[in-house]
């Protein structure tokens, strides 16, 4: 299924830099929503969207910053990172934040950073 | 407190075997949902299947089972005739309801690696 695509697929960065994750939902779903999936650790939600407006920020710090400019598309900008944040990003959407209980969030490949 | 157990870091199982991966959950919510995903070594996440805390009947898809034992708070995947592109993370998580604040939020569990064998 190539419902939810994320660009790039690896990024190597140094600690000074400055790059965007891209994610991109071809669904036509109204949430969408950032996940770190660090190695042994549960996945862990950073931010929420529903139709563009952010209602969830999970105490991420400021040098992650997500930007939602429209219901499909899904950014988040990176500048100053940590090696700690070498991990893989995770980008989702679903149908919307409230309705059925069964609605799954579908995923997309990742995008694996690696911070030297 | 963990929301979502998963107490198997890895897991072998034959090619054609079943094999049931453990997931237990805590929660105060009367209606929740509850998910398994299978992550390939490409890193999708690809959701396999779904249990409502309502439903009477266990969730079935396809090769896929959910032994849903409500009292217990477990939720164990069964796969039934296991094959090599079984092998894969598989993660447990947990939609809330109300009580936690709504909204389509999902706590994952750590995962199993299972392995499939020839």
């Amino acid at each position: 299924e190539t419902g939810v695509t994320q660009t790039p697929r690896h990024l190597v960065m140094g600690m000074t830099n400055k790059k965007s994750l891209k994610c991109e939902q071809h669904l036509g779903h109204n949430a969408m929503y950032w996940y770190k999936q660090s190695a042994k650790k549960p996945l862990e939600l950073m931010f929420v969207y529903s139709l563009e407006e952010r209602v969830e920020n999970n105490s991420v710090p400021s040098r992650f910053s997500p930007e939602c400019p429209n219901s499909s598309h899904l950014f988040l900008h990176l500048h100053t990172l940590q090696p700690e944040d070498s991990a893989l990003y995770l980008c989702a959407s679903s149908q919307s934040l409230q309705g059925a209980f069964n609605q799954p969030q579908h995923f997309g490949d990742g995008t694996r950073l690696s911070i030297l | 407190a963990q929301k979502i157990t998963q107490t198997q870091p890895g897991m072998f199982v034959q090619e054609k075997e079943a094999v049931t991966l453990d997931c237990t959950y805590d929660t105060s919510d009367q209606s929740y949902g509850l998910f398994w995903y299978k992550q390939p070594s490409s890193g999708e996440m690809i959701f396999l299947i779904y249990q409502g805390s309502y439903d009477e009947q266990n969730a079935t898809e396809g090769r896929y089972s959910l032994n849903f034992q409500k009292a217990r708070k477990s939720a164990n995947l069964v796969i039934s005739a296991s094959q090599l592109g079984d092998s894969a993370m598989y993660f447990c998580a947990m939609r809330e309801g109300i009580l936690t604040g709504g909204g389509n939020k999902l706590t994952f569990g750590t995962g199993t690696q299972l392995k499939v064998e020839l």
